[in-house]
């Protein structure tokens, strides 16, 4: 069936440099998606979010792509610090008129390297 | 900044029983939701809940799960006989429109043994 996935299922990078991560989906009937961030043992926490109308969307450090030809979603964090060490989903939601649940991927787990 | 506030952070039970976990969802939400997530795995939808009754559900929330808003402030997800394999982190979330905004709670862990 149709499903959010991720590239990468771990990325680690060192304090100061830009990440990236990366998320294919495949239902194109998705019109709005989210990032989170979820730390050990708690919730997720919304990052970002942009809606199908929108190829790019940009927030405090963080800048979310959406490439509607190729169903790909990613995550450009600037200057990571050691508090964005987390797993990062991305979740999609279908367009439909009763539709509101989300679709959640597999995760990313981003370490940041001192 | 606003909060959905579940309780308790942890519970374990034996199989069989039945569990109430809890939510306090954003006051100015109209929407409300159950997700859970097995350990290591992504986070599943079960249930949302619009003008006190269920919108949509997935395969997971059979009939032995059922949600309720019992008064003005909370959003409970009951689970009839819990089995082993309904041990999970369980969130609550909110969201003021169906179609974006969501907000999530800081999860009920729940064991069953």
């Amino acid at each position: 069936g149709e499903s959010v996935g991720l590239h990468l299922p771990t990325l680690s990078v060192q304090e100061g440099d830009n990440s990236i991560i990366n998320c294919a989906y495949s239902n194109s009937a998705s019109d709005y998606f989210i990032w989170y961030k979820q730390e050990s043992g708690k919730g997720p926490q919304f990052i970002i979010d942009i809606r199908s109308n929108m190829d790019k969307r940009q927030g405090q450090r963080v800048t979310v792509l959406l490439n509607k030809t190729v169903k790909h979603l990613s995550l450009q964090i600037a200057a990571t610090q050691p508090g964005d060490s987390a797993v990062y989903f991305c979740a999609e939601k279908i367009s439909s008129g009763s539709a509101r649940q989300l679709t959640f991927g597999s995760g990313t787990q981003l370490t940041v390297l001192p | 900044e606003p909060e959905v506030t579940q309780t308790p952070s942890h519970q374990v039970t034996q199989m069989g029983q039945e569990v109430i976990l809890r939510c306090v969802p954003i006051s100015n939400h109209l929407y409300f939701y159950w997700y859970r997530q097995i350990l290591g795995q992504k986070v599943e939808f079960l249930v949302s809940f619009y003008n006190n009754e269920i919108s949509e559900k997935s395969e997971i929330f059979d009939d032995q799960f059922s949600v309720e808003r019992p008064d003005g402030s909370n959003f409970t997800l009951k689970i009839r006989s819990t089995k082993l394999e309904d041990s999970a982190m369980y969130f609550c979330a909110s969201s003021v429109r169906g179609n974006y905004g969501y907000t999530f709670g800081s999860g009920t862990r729940l064991t069953v043994v």
